[in-house]
């Protein structure tokens, strides 16, 4: 099974309050990331997992939180979500090795109002 | 810092038309060159890859794409295109020895007219 799944499929958040998202994978790969899509706009890494270790993107360092708790499974954290926040939230996952392509999950389209 | 540059936005065919998304980066170092495609509603999918060799490389559905070093392309290309080709298709660099991340064009919408 190549999927990648991802919870919810959309995200109704007010301003100011935290957003959970899920992502899911069972094909024992390392390594786990997690995009920003906004439209019109090319997919942004947020941060990645290899194994336990979290790496985030510096200009994205104190936005969003991440945890992984065993392999198959990732999160995306929000602790205060803003309007700037509203994208489309891209999980995937691959071995990590040089060049393995990445499987993507459908997306979670997050919109705060 | 890698950059992707997909030049157009929109492209819009025939069923049947040969079809090029052009594709231009700007990276100094090892990398990897992919393209992916997103049907609506879908996750993105993997087209196909180039690292080094034969500088054309085929990937899935009858796609293509050809690297050229000294232009800094990775165009994809498609001989015959159907109506299910229809998709956005995003261009996408990784560097050796970064986890494979990728950094991914804004991404060209070719719509495929019957």
């Amino acid at each position: 099974d190549t999927t990648v799944k991802q919870n919810p499929r959309y995200k109704l958040a007010r301003v100011g309050k935290p957003v959970n998202l899920i992502c899911s994978q069972t094909m024992n790969h390392d390594t786990m990331y997690w995009y920003q899509k906004k439209p019109n706009q090319a997919p942004k890494l947020l941060l990645f997992y290899y194994d336990k270790i979290l790496n985030r993107e510096a200009d994205t360092f104190e936005k969003f939180q991440s945890s992984r708790p065993n392999n198959s499974f990732c999160s995306l954290y929000i602790g205060s979500a803003g309007l700037e926040y509203s994208a489309m939230y891209l999980c995937a996952s691959s071995r990590g090795r040089d060049g393995d392509e990445q499987y993507f999950g459908p997306g979670t389209r997050l919109t705060v109002l | 810092t890698q950059t992707v540059s997909q030049s157009d936005a929109h492209v819009t065919v025939f069923e049947g038309d040969s079809v090029e998304l052009r594709c231009n980066y700007s990276y100094g170092g090892s990398i990897y060159l992919s393209w992916y495609i997103q049907h609506h509603g879908h996750g993105l999918q993997f087209l196909l890859k180039y690292y080094s060799g034969n500088p054309v490389v085929q990937g899935v559905n009858g796609f293509e794409a050809e690297f050229s070093k000294s232009d800094s392309s990775f165009h994809l290309r498609k001989a015959s295109v159907h109506w299910s080709d229809s998709a956005v298709y995003f261009c996408a660099v990784s560097s050796m020895s970064n986890y494979n991340v990728l950094y991914f064009g804004s991404g060209t919408k070719l719509t495929v007219e019957p």
